[in-house]
């Protein structure tokens, strides 16, 4: 079934370590999405990509890394320059730009100990 | 930058009843969509409506649109235990400006 799987769904991590968060799709969309979701909040846009090989910040992108190295593929990287990294990370895509439809995943919680 | 913000932040019906949503938004949109997400689970899209649309209906689910209010609500008609959920509006230009709101937690009781 195509989809996007986001894995781990949980992690935890110790202070000062990196951690990758995996996000993959194989719905053939160009744009990929990362976001934050705090408890009772909204999303919170850290990085998207449109194609392969580019990507741009978010609104809160200071902590984080990605790459787009295959259209299939969004890593997050939640280094430990993030502050308060613990949180639901998700992952989306978009076929169209134009309308905006996002896919989303499963999402992954990351907790600090 | 929060875009959208809905109201009411918690809602607690009966089961069979409807439940009405709402959202407001400060600049001008080319779309408006509304999401759902189960509690830990990704979000799910439900519909979306343009900035030229005044109305949608998706089964039970009815949106409204009035863009001289930047307002939207969406109403859940006869509503049911697996509707409890927490639902969001986005609001943007295309994907990659599309922004959430805070959400409305929807409880349905039987």
């Amino acid at each position: 079934d195509g989809g996007i799987t986001q894995s781990p769904k949980y992690l935890f991590r110790k202070e000062g370590q990196n951690v990758t968060l995996s996000c993959e799709q194989n719905l053939n969309h160009d744009a990929m999405y990362w976001y934050r979701q705090d408890p009772g909040q909204g999303l919170r846009l850290i990085y998207y990509s449109q194609i392969v090989n580019d990507f741009q910040k978010g609104d809160i992108a200071e902590g984080y890394s990605v790459s787009r190295e295959k259209k299939e593929s969004f890593p997050l990287t939640v280094t430990s320059a993030q502050k308060n990294p613990t949180a639901f990370y998700l992952c989306a895509s978009s076929g169209s730009a134009n309308t905006g439809e996002l896919f989303f995943g499963e999402g992954s919680r990351l907790t600090v100990l | 930058s929060q875009q959208g913000e809905e109201d009411p932040q918690a809602l607690s019906i009966q089961e069979g009843e409807n439940a009405t949503m709402n959202c407001s938004y400060k600049t001008s949109i080319n779309n408006l969509q509304w999401y759902r997400q189960n509690s830990g689970r990704g979000l799910v899209h439900l519909i979306l409506i343009r900035s030229n649309e005044r109305e949608k209906h998706s089964g039970r689910l009815r949106v409204t649109l009035d863009t001289s209010k930047k307002s939207s609500s969406l109403l859940i008609t006869a509503s049911r235990a697996a509707d409890t959920a927490s639902y969001f509006c986005a609001t943007g230009r295309g994907a990659q400006k599309l922004v959430f709101g805070q959400g409305t937690r929807l409880t349905i009781n039987p």
